[in-house]
Protein backbone atom coordinates (compact mmCIF):
# COMPACT_ATOMS: atom_id res chain seq x y z
CA UNK A 1 0.00 0.00 0.00
CA UNK A 2 1.12 3.47 -0.50
CA UNK A 3 2.94 5.46 2.72
CA UNK A 4 4.30 8.32 3.74
CA UNK A 5 6.75 8.62 6.66
CA UNK A 6 7.86 11.37 8.67
CA UNK A 7 10.88 10.95 11.24
CA UNK A 8 9.96 10.80 14.90
CA UNK A 9 6.73 12.68 16.50
CA UNK A 10 9.25 14.95 18.22
CA UNK A 11 12.19 16.25 17.53
CA UNK A 12 14.47 18.71 19.80
CA UNK A 13 17.16 20.83 18.65
CA UNK A 14 19.11 23.78 20.45
CA UNK A 15 18.95 27.22 18.82
CA UNK A 16 21.36 28.25 16.40
CA UNK A 17 21.74 24.28 14.73
CA UNK A 18 20.57 22.68 11.75
CA UNK A 19 16.85 20.87 11.62
CA UNK A 20 17.18 17.99 9.73
CA UNK A 21 13.28 16.30 9.27
CA UNK A 22 12.64 13.36 7.09
CA UNK A 23 9.58 11.97 4.40
CA UNK A 24 9.92 9.11 3.16
CA UNK A 25 7.66 7.37 0.72
CA UNK A 26 6.82 4.41 -0.63
CA UNK A 27 4.63 2.85 -3.74
CA UNK A 28 3.87 6.38 -4.90
CA UNK A 29 5.84 8.08 -8.06
CA UNK A 30 4.78 11.56 -6.75
CA UNK A 31 4.95 14.52 -9.58
CA UNK A 32 6.07 16.99 -6.84
CA UNK A 33 6.39 17.18 -3.28
CA UNK A 34 5.38 19.80 -1.01
CA UNK A 35 6.47 20.83 2.64
CA UNK A 36 4.14 22.53 5.12
CA UNK A 37 3.75 24.29 8.41
CA UNK A 38 1.29 23.55 10.90
CA UNK A 39 0.66 25.68 14.11
CA UNK A 40 -1.21 24.54 17.25
CA UNK A 41 -5.13 25.79 15.90
CA UNK A 42 -4.31 26.88 12.53
CA UNK A 43 -4.07 25.70 9.30
CA UNK A 44 -1.09 23.96 7.53
CA UNK A 45 1.00 27.17 5.86
CA UNK A 46 3.09 26.61 2.30
CA UNK A 47 6.93 26.65 2.65
CA UNK A 48 8.75 25.18 -0.22
CA UNK A 49 7.39 22.57 -3.36
CA UNK A 50 10.22 20.41 -5.35
CA UNK A 51 9.67 18.69 -8.40
CA UNK A 52 10.64 15.32 -9.49
CA UNK A 53 13.18 16.17 -11.72
CA UNK A 54 14.54 18.69 -9.06
CA UNK A 55 17.42 17.82 -6.34
CA UNK A 56 17.54 21.16 -4.03
CA UNK A 57 15.22 24.23 -3.82
CA UNK A 58 15.93 27.18 -0.86
CA UNK A 59 14.44 29.60 0.12
CA UNK A 60 16.01 31.94 2.93
CA UNK A 61 17.09 29.45 5.76
CA UNK A 62 15.18 26.63 4.71
CA UNK A 63 16.42 24.28 1.91
CA UNK A 64 14.85 21.10 0.42
CA UNK A 65 16.21 17.65 -0.73
CA UNK A 66 14.25 15.24 -3.46
CA UNK A 67 15.95 12.01 -4.01
CA UNK A 68 13.38 9.88 -6.44
CA UNK A 69 15.64 6.86 -6.30
CA UNK A 70 15.87 7.23 -2.31
CA UNK A 71 12.10 7.90 -2.24
CA UNK A 72 13.29 10.55 0.15
CA UNK A 73 12.85 14.38 0.81
CA UNK A 74 15.19 16.22 3.81
CA UNK A 75 13.98 19.52 4.56
CA UNK A 76 16.31 21.36 6.42
CA UNK A 77 16.01 24.46 8.56
CA UNK A 78 19.15 26.35 9.42
CA UNK A 79 20.26 28.31 11.78
CA UNK A 80 17.09 27.70 13.88
CA UNK A 81 14.88 29.69 15.98
CA UNK A 82 12.65 28.79 18.81
CA UNK A 83 10.23 30.50 16.38
CA UNK A 84 10.38 27.56 14.09
CA UNK A 85 9.12 25.62 16.65
CA UNK A 86 5.59 24.08 15.21
CA UNK A 87 4.66 20.55 13.47
CA UNK A 88 6.21 20.50 10.04
CA UNK A 89 4.26 17.93 7.50
CA UNK A 90 5.48 17.17 4.31
CA UNK A 91 3.05 15.88 1.38
CA UNK A 92 2.74 14.55 -2.26
CA UNK A 93 1.00 14.72 -5.36
CA UNK A 94 0.80 11.68 -7.67
CA UNK A 95 1.88 11.87 -11.42
CA UNK A 96 -0.30 10.29 -14.05
CA UNK A 97 -3.77 10.49 -12.48
CA UNK A 98 -4.70 9.68 -9.26
CA UNK A 99 -7.25 11.37 -6.68
CA UNK A 100 -6.56 15.39 -7.20
CA UNK A 101 -5.32 16.27 -3.75
CA UNK A 102 -2.26 16.12 -1.72
CA UNK A 103 -1.62 12.92 0.38
CA UNK A 104 0.11 14.32 3.67
CA UNK A 105 2.68 12.48 5.88
CA UNK A 106 1.69 12.81 9.65
CA UNK A 107 4.25 15.03 10.64
CA UNK A 108 7.02 16.16 12.84
CA UNK A 109 6.91 18.00 15.58
CA UNK A 110 10.12 20.24 15.90
CA UNK A 111 10.96 21.67 18.95
CA UNK A 112 13.59 24.59 19.12
CA UNK A 113 15.52 24.61 22.49
CA UNK A 114 16.71 28.28 23.52
CA UNK B 1 -5.31 39.50 0.45
CA UNK B 2 -7.64 37.93 2.83
CA UNK B 3 -7.44 34.11 3.47
CA UNK B 4 -9.53 31.51 3.41
CA UNK B 5 -11.82 31.62 6.11
CA UNK B 6 -13.92 28.68 7.78
CA UNK B 7 -17.29 28.65 9.80
CA UNK B 8 -17.57 27.79 12.45
CA UNK B 9 -14.40 27.46 14.24
CA UNK B 10 -15.75 24.63 16.53
CA UNK B 11 -18.82 22.70 16.51
CA UNK B 12 -20.06 20.17 18.82
CA UNK B 13 -23.12 17.96 18.13
CA UNK B 14 -24.71 14.68 19.39
CA UNK B 15 -24.79 11.55 16.95
CA UNK B 16 -27.38 11.83 14.24
CA UNK B 17 -27.57 15.31 13.99
CA UNK B 18 -26.37 17.46 11.18
CA UNK B 19 -24.03 19.68 11.10
CA UNK B 20 -22.96 22.25 8.25
CA UNK B 21 -19.29 23.84 7.62
CA UNK B 22 -18.84 26.59 5.68
CA UNK B 23 -15.87 27.78 3.56
CA UNK B 24 -14.50 30.93 1.85
CA UNK B 25 -11.76 30.60 -0.28
CA UNK B 26 -9.25 33.41 -1.37
CA UNK B 27 -11.13 35.83 -3.93
CA UNK B 28 -10.09 34.43 -7.43
CA UNK B 29 -9.43 30.78 -6.67
CA UNK B 30 -10.84 28.21 -8.81
CA UNK B 31 -9.41 25.11 -6.80
CA UNK B 32 -11.12 24.27 -3.62
CA UNK B 33 -10.32 21.03 -1.55
CA UNK B 34 -11.82 19.91 1.67
CA UNK B 35 -9.49 17.95 4.01
CA UNK B 36 -10.02 16.09 7.27
CA UNK B 37 -7.71 15.08 10.21
CA UNK B 38 -9.16 12.24 12.66
CA UNK B 39 -7.05 12.68 16.09
CA UNK B 40 -3.73 10.36 15.72
CA UNK B 41 -4.19 10.02 12.07
CA UNK B 42 -2.87 12.46 9.00
CA UNK B 43 -4.71 14.69 6.96
CA UNK B 44 -6.64 13.44 4.19
CA UNK B 45 -8.15 14.42 1.11
CA UNK B 46 -11.90 14.87 0.56
CA UNK B 47 -12.74 16.16 -2.32
CA UNK B 48 -11.74 19.02 -4.72
CA UNK B 49 -13.96 21.65 -6.73
CA UNK B 50 -12.64 23.78 -9.77
CA UNK B 51 -15.14 26.70 -9.63
CA UNK B 52 -18.63 24.93 -9.09
CA UNK B 53 -17.33 21.59 -10.52
CA UNK B 54 -16.50 18.62 -8.30
CA UNK B 55 -13.93 17.46 -10.35
CA UNK B 56 -13.00 14.67 -7.74
CA UNK B 57 -14.62 13.34 -4.96
CA UNK B 58 -12.88 10.30 -4.34
CA UNK B 59 -12.04 11.20 -0.66
CA UNK B 60 -15.52 11.69 0.62
CA UNK B 61 -15.91 8.77 3.58
CA UNK B 62 -20.23 7.75 2.45
CA UNK B 63 -22.98 9.31 1.50
CA UNK B 64 -23.78 11.20 4.42
CA UNK B 65 -21.33 13.60 3.53
CA UNK B 66 -22.47 16.20 0.84
CA UNK B 67 -20.33 18.87 -0.42
CA UNK B 68 -21.80 22.23 -2.48
CA UNK B 69 -20.04 25.14 -4.28
CA UNK B 70 -22.85 26.99 -5.60
CA UNK B 71 -21.94 29.89 -8.10
CA UNK B 72 -18.53 28.53 -7.64
CA UNK B 73 -17.99 30.52 -4.47
CA UNK B 74 -18.08 29.74 -1.16
CA UNK B 75 -18.32 25.83 -0.60
CA UNK B 76 -20.31 24.18 1.79
CA UNK B 77 -19.63 20.74 3.67
CA UNK B 78 -23.02 18.55 5.59
CA UNK B 79 -23.09 15.52 7.35
CA UNK B 80 -25.99 14.10 7.76
CA UNK B 81 -26.55 12.37 9.80
CA UNK B 82 -23.13 12.65 11.82
CA UNK B 83 -21.70 9.60 13.60
CA UNK B 84 -19.00 9.39 16.44
CA UNK B 85 -15.77 8.73 13.57
CA UNK B 86 -16.84 12.05 12.02
CA UNK B 87 -15.09 13.82 14.35
CA UNK B 88 -12.17 15.52 13.78
CA UNK B 89 -10.63 18.80 12.06
CA UNK B 90 -11.97 19.78 8.67
CA UNK B 91 -9.89 22.18 6.51
CA UNK B 92 -10.43 23.90 3.72
CA UNK B 93 -8.05 25.06 1.17
CA UNK B 94 -7.98 27.19 -1.98
CA UNK B 95 -5.64 27.79 -4.92
CA UNK B 96 -4.90 29.19 -8.13
CA UNK B 97 -5.75 27.20 -11.35
CA UNK B 98 -1.85 26.84 -12.49
CA UNK B 99 -0.62 23.57 -12.15
CA UNK B 100 1.21 23.11 -8.68
CA UNK B 101 0.05 25.73 -6.69
CA UNK B 102 0.31 25.80 -3.13
CA UNK B 103 -2.73 25.17 -0.69
CA UNK B 104 -3.93 28.06 1.17
CA UNK B 105 -5.71 26.05 3.97
CA UNK B 106 -8.20 27.87 6.54
CA UNK B 107 -7.88 27.08 10.51
CA UNK B 108 -10.05 24.48 10.14
CA UNK B 109 -13.69 23.69 11.82
CA UNK B 110 -13.12 21.53 15.12
CA UNK B 111 -16.12 18.75 15.17
CA UNK B 112 -16.69 16.96 18.29
CA UNK B 113 -19.63 13.90 17.74
CA UNK B 114 -20.68 13.42 21.08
Amino acid sequence: SQKIEQNSEALNIQEGKTATLTCNYTNYSPAYLQWYRQDPGRGPVFLLLIRENEKEKRKERLKVTFDTTLKQSLFHITASQPADSATYLCALRLSGGGADGLTFGKGTHLIIQP
Amino acid sequence: EAGVTQFPSHSVIEKGQTVTLRCDPISGHDNLYWYRRVMGKEIKFLLHFVKESKQDESGMPNNRFLAERTGGTYSTLKVQPAELEDSGVYFCASSHRAPNSPLHFGNGTRLTVT
